[in-house]
């Protein structure tokens, strides 16, 4: 499985755009890039993915250049909720029924009003 | 439509006593996964059952946990005994199986101490 680097944390403000990039060189062809987060005293939760160019959703948006070997998670004016932890994951994003996430350690992001 | 549900919240244990984890996966729901953050550490898998049977088990520490499916339904996580290197956050997920992409939904977890 391919290994992911990102920031172990991030602070911003509430209204701000955040951007979090996620680095993974060693992607595989068949391997999709998939965020999920972690608000504290709960289990993780999906939130988006991907496996190139854009992909936007209601909660966040996923830019993924042409190489792949990175991606950025985008939160649109984030507000005090959007403080969690954000885990970037490389792999088959899934679609095998037999995929066990593989975690890093994830990005904290701390949101300041 | 409910969520994962984990039983109990929180459980404190001196060494070498049992403790059982329970998970409710989401109605339907074939796949169901186990996983714990011990303290300071990442998230790690530690089964995968397909309906009632081990589809993975290769991040189970050691013998002393034992994970059942009894009925393709819930499932339980015993520890027996318990080691202090056990105390940590158990948590567990949920997916279909289905064509396409198979999101696991996780439970609100476990969180497990052992004095």
């Amino acid at each position: 499985l391919a290994k992911t680097t990102q920031p172990i944390s991030m602070d911003s403000y509430e209204g701000q755009e955040v951007n979090i990039t996620c680095s993974h060189n060693n992607i595989a062809t068949n391997d999709y890039i998939t965020w999920y987060q972690q608000f504290p005293s709960q289990g993780p939760r999906f939130i988006i993915q991907g496996y190139k160019t854009k992909v936007t959703n209601e909660v966040a948006s996923l830019f993924i250049p042409a190489d792949r070997k990175s991606s950025t998670l985008s939160l649109p004016r984030v507000s005090l909720s959007d403080t969690a932890v954000y885990y970037c994951l490389v792999g088959d994003g899934g679609y095998s029924s037999a995929s066990k996430i593989i975690f890093g350690s994830g990005t904290r992001l701390s949101i300041r009003p | 439509e409910a969520g994962v549900t984990q039983f109990p919240s929180h459980s404190v244990i001196e060494k070498g006593q049992t403790v059982t984890l329970r998970c409710d996966p989401i109605s339907g729901h074939d796949n169901l996964y186990w996983y714990r953050r011990v303290m300071g550490k990442e998230i790690k898998f530690l089964l995968h059952f397909v309906k009632e049977s081990k589809q993975d088990e290769s991040g189970m520490p050691n013998n002393r946990f034992l994970a059942e499916r009894t009925g393709g339904t819930y499932s339980t996580l015993k520890v027996q005994p318990a080691e202090l290197e056990d105390s940590g956050v158990y948590f567990c997920a949920s997916s279909q199986n289905r064509g396409g992409y198979n999101e696991q939904f996780f439970g609100p977890g476990t969180r497990l101490t052992v004095l």
